[in-house]
């Protein structure tokens, strides 16, 4: 069981907007910064957000953090089919002195 | 452009040590600007964050894996690696090595963020007989 709660699964027509929610507590995501990472199948990870809201170069501005007490959301918008990933968020816990991961969220772009 | 590479068996028995060296390409590991780390993830399932060091030695290790995780560092080589003692077959995963740039609380030497920028293309450690 994730300390970070996902959705399994989401999924969108190309043009709408997706949004992936992160759930946790204050030792987590309440007080911490939060990545997101997007894992094309059969691939590494990559960074798609850092300290919640931050982009690193080359990443489109299409794809968007944000986050507000507790939970962390990740907006995808216009998804396009290259977009059908897993995808995770990510952040330290204070408490377990650990980092954390969600348990990945799969996009279906329909 | 940094690039990271994971080498090391592809199978291991069981009771074994798994041991993986990661080698940082296009950049210095003594940089400071990054903890280094490893995550893995079992076929078909999530990621599982394994520890982190700093160029110093200083190391963080998940709470679940602590007792049977060493990571070490050499700074001559431009790596570092991970030990896995007592396998099974639960920790049959691809490993994959990452660069972990991190964010302290001001005024403080405890961490509040790692994020991982750089990641090797992983590599698939079986643990079986």
């Amino acid at each position: 069981q994730s300390v970070l709660t996902q959705p399994p699964s989401v999924s969108a027509a190309p043009g709408q907007k997706v949004t992936i929610s992160c759930s946790g507590s204050s030792s987590n995501i309440g007080n911490n910064y939060v990545s997101w990472y997007q894992q094309l199948p059969g691939t590494a990870p990559k960074l798609l957000i850092f300290d919640d809201n931050k982009r690193p170069s080359g990443i489109p501005d299409r794809f968007s953090g944000s986050k507000s007490g507790t939970s962390a959301t990740l907006v995808i918008t216009g998804p396009q089919t290259g977009d059908e990933a897993d995808y995770y968020c990510e952040t330290w816990d204070s408490s377990l002195s650990a980092v954390v991961f969600g348990g990945g969220t799969k996009l279906t772009v329909l | 452009q940094l690039h990271l590479q994971e080498s090391g068996p592809g199978l291991v028995g069981p009771s074994e040590t798994l041991s993986l060296t990661c080698t940082v390409f296009g950049g210095s590991i003594s940089s400071g600007n990054a903890y280094w780390g490893w995550i893995r993830q079992p076929p078909g399932k999530e990621l599982e964050w394994i520890g982190l060091i700093y160029y110093s030695g200083s190391t963080y290790y998940s709470p679940s894996l602590r007792s049977r995780v060493t990571i070490s560092v050499d700074t001559s080589e431009n790596q570092f690696s991970l030990s896995l003692r007592s396998v099974t077959a639960a920790d049959t995963a691809v490993y994959y090595c990452a660069r972990a740039p991190y964010d302290y609380i001001w005024g403080s030497s405890r961490p509040r963020s790692f994020y991982f920028d750089s990641w090797g293309q992983g590599t698939l450690v079986t643990v079986s007989s």
